[in-house]
């Protein structure tokens, strides 16, 4: 099955704990990206890659780090979390680097930092 | 870099309602639009596009929205709405030939049985 998967889909951390947020697509997409989600404000791109070893930051990308070393991975890296990073976490993927057919988006990862 | 609007932050229909969501961008060039539904708990998905060609686009359970280009506007219609239908909707813009897609605040769309 076609699909993004994201893990964990929920993670309660204390601030400053290093942590990782994997996502992986099987559908050999060119383009991936993060988007955080908070009510009111809609999604927010973190970070997009449009293909390996190329990353570029997106509208909210302080405090955050991502790699994209294989097609098919891209981590989201929070060095040390804080609270106003308790939020609501989408990885999605597309075909193309123009994103005319859409994306495919993962789960989700409910993040708490207390 | 361009922005997107939807109008209405929450709203609550009746089964069988029919139902119009507001979408409004700012990107003066050609763009690619999308709505994209959330289903409580669950990520989000594609419902329909506009790439080209005919404004008026119709994509699945029974939506259907309405490109109009003099008025930057790509509202969701929907003629008869059922409590399945309950979720958040949500607009994309994307630029034509720029993967730099852009989402609005969401709707978030509660049908009473």
């Amino acid at each position: 099955e076609a699909q993004v998967t994201q893990n964990p889909r929920y993670l309660i951390t204390v601030t400053g704990k290093k942590l990782t947020v994997t996502c992986s697509q099987n559908m050999n997409h060119e383009y991936m990206s993060w988007y955080r989600q908070d009510p009111g404000l809609g999604l927010r791109q973190i970070y997009y890659s449009m293909n390996v070893e190329v990353t570029d930051k997106g509208d909210v990308p302080e405090g955050y780090k991502v790699s994209r070393k294989e097609k098919r991975n891209f981590p989201l890296i929070l060095e040390s979390p804080s609270p106003n990073q308790t939020s609501l976490y989408f990885c999605a993927s597309s075909p193309d680097r123009n994103g005319i057919y859409g994306y495919t988006f993962g789960s989700g990862t409910r993040l708490t930092v207390v | 870099a361009q922005s997107v609007s939807q109008h209405n932050h929450h709203v609550i229909l009746s089964e069988a309602a029919s139902l119009e969501l507001g979408c409004n961008y700012s990107y003066g060039g050609t763009v690619n639009l999308f709505w994209y539904v959330q289903y409580p708990g669950q990520h989000l998905q594609l419902l329909l596009k506009y790439f080209s060609g005919d404004p008026l686009v119709k994509g699945i359970k029974g939506f259907e929205a309405e490109f109009i280009k003099s008025k930057f506007s790509f509202n969701l219609r929907k003629p008869s709405v059922q409590w399945s239908d309950t979720a958040e909707y949500f607009c994309a813009v994307n630029p034509h030939n720029n993967n730099d897609m852009r989402f609005g605040a969401g709707t978030r769309l509660t049908v009473k049985p």
